[in-house]
């Protein structure tokens, strides 16, 4: 079975802080994506990666910035975190073409106070 | 813009009915189509896919594909209390999925 943990369930943090967001997968999944979802708008695609060190922004990356050193690993980083950035994170991965099945983390809630 | 769209709901069906959930997607050159099941508080998980026109068949679950008409739906038989959930569609394309914003379910008693 494909697994994808996330470092945290629930996290909360000061304006202002700077939080890390890690996404590890088991698989050798060549692709991996987070996005956050928020009640009303759904899930929104917030940077994705295809390969280790490359990086695409998704649609609403602003605020944010992402690391992928290691295939299994991708990371999020909050610079400066502000609370419209409260939301549920969650991490997907996707192993390379042909393959089209995106499987999920558990997701991290994100309180910035 | 790319869009998926859903009908927020809640739809209620009672147990032992048939539950269908529609959704619209607005690239008419997508070729994959996935159907996610997320439970309050949980993550999405995946129900079924389909990447041709007809009907797709697991179980209690059916995705029908209408690529003419730009619509995928879900049709669960049998419903329990335990399907009640918020499904997910999302239409993929080369790298990227596009999700709708989803479709709660209840299933009553």
């Amino acid at each position: 079975d494909v697994k994808v943990t996330q470092s945290s369930r629930y996290l909360v943090k000061r304006t202002g802080e700077k939080v890390f967001l890690e996404c590890v997968q088991d698989m050798d999944h060549e692709n991996m994506f987070w996005y956050r979802q928020d009640p009303g708008l759904g899930l929104r695609l917030i940077y994705f990666s295809y390969d280790v060190k490359m990086k695409e922004k998704g649609d609403i990356p602003e605020g944010y910035s992402v690391s992928r050193e290691k295939k299994e690993r991708f990371s999020l980083i909050l610079e400066s975190a502000s609370t419209n950035q409260t939301s549920m994170y969650l991490c997907a991965s996707r192993a390379g073409q042909g393959s089209e099945t995106q499987y999920f983390g558990p997701g991290t809630r994100l309180l910035v106070l | 813009q790319k869009e998926v769209e859903q009908n927020s709901g809640p739809l209620s069906v009672p147990e032992g009915a048939i539950a269908s959930l529609n959704c619209t997607y607005s690239d008419r050159g997508s070729q994959s189509f996935f159907w996610y099941r997320q439970y309050s508080g949980k993550s999405p998980e995946l129900i079924m896919f389909i990447y041709s026109n007809g009907d797709k068949e697991d179980g209690r679950f059916t995705a029908q594909l209408n690529k003419a008409s730009q619509y995928v739906s879900l049709l669960i038989r049998d419903s329990q209390p335990s399907d009640s959930a918020t499904y997910l569609c999302a239409v993929g394309g080369t790298y990227k999925y596009i999700f709708g914003t989803g479709t709660r379910l209840k299933v009553l008693a």
